[in-house]
């Protein structure tokens, strides 16, 4: 299978400073990623789609301006998260695909602790 | 009603069991279904697809009932390796690719 990376795969961060989350597809091109949050016990929440080349789309209730993504490559997707408070603390997962197929591969998740 | 329910156990079987999960979903328009797995603090991973025909992979086997609108994950001869979160997912066959994650069924196999 496909392999997808997240830097960093763990961090924490003061109430107020921003964090950002790398997401790498390795070894094909992904014109189309995926980010997604995860709160205990809970499902996989889709936060946004991301784009290669355009403006991400994002799921209702989520904040453009707090999570800012961008897609500037076919191999590269970033989250920052903007302002972090607590309630931001959450499991951050990436998915990528490959263009004309559904399946999609899962990075190994970015655990965000805001303090 | 959420898009997809199901039951979130944990089912407790001892190692050699058979164990079936299912999955409901309210979109009549979904029209591609997957079980994942997820390992506790990890990804998730693609199990299998389902197929309307039925699938089976090894001792796992996946049925699709679109007029009851659940899927089901059967498996067979259960090892401990297979302690995990098992999810019901599905998605639109058009150009957005979203995929919908029900919140997961968690199984402890015990020796």
């Amino acid at each position: 299978g496909a392999v997808v990376s997240q830097h960093p795969s763990r961090v924490i961060c003061k109430s107020g400073t921003s964090v950002k989350i790398e997401c790498r597809s390795l070894d094909f091109q992904a014109t189309t990623m995926f980010w997604y949050r995860q709160f205990p016990k809970k499902s996989l929440m889709l936060m946004a789609t991301s784009n290669e080349g355009s403006k991400a789309t994002y799921e209702q209730g989520v904040e453009k301006d707090k999570f800012l993504i961008n897609h500037a490559s076919l191999t590269l997707s970033t989250l920052t998260v903007t302002s972090a408070h607590p309630e931001d603390s959450s499991f951050y997962i990436c998915s990528a695909k490959r263009t004309n197929s559904y399946e999609q591969y899962f990075g190994p998740g970015t655990r965000l602790t805001v303090t | 009603r959420k898009e997809v329910e199901q039951d979130p156990g944990p089912f407790n079987v001892p190692e050699g069991a058979t164990v079936a999960f299912n999955c409901t979903y309210s979109n009549s328009a979904s029209q591609s279904f997957f079980w994942y797995r997820q390992d506790c603090r990890k990804e998730p991973k693609l199990l299998m697809s389902v197929y309307s025909s039925g699938n089976e992979d090894g001792r796992f086997t996946a049925q699709l009932n679109r007029a009851s609108q659940y899927i089901s994950l059967l498996i067979r001869d259960s090892k401990l390796s297979d302690s995990a979160t098992y999810l019901c997912v599905f998605g639109w066959m058009d150009s957005s690719y979203k995929l919908i994650f029900g919140s997961g069924t968690r199984l402890l196999v015990r020796p």
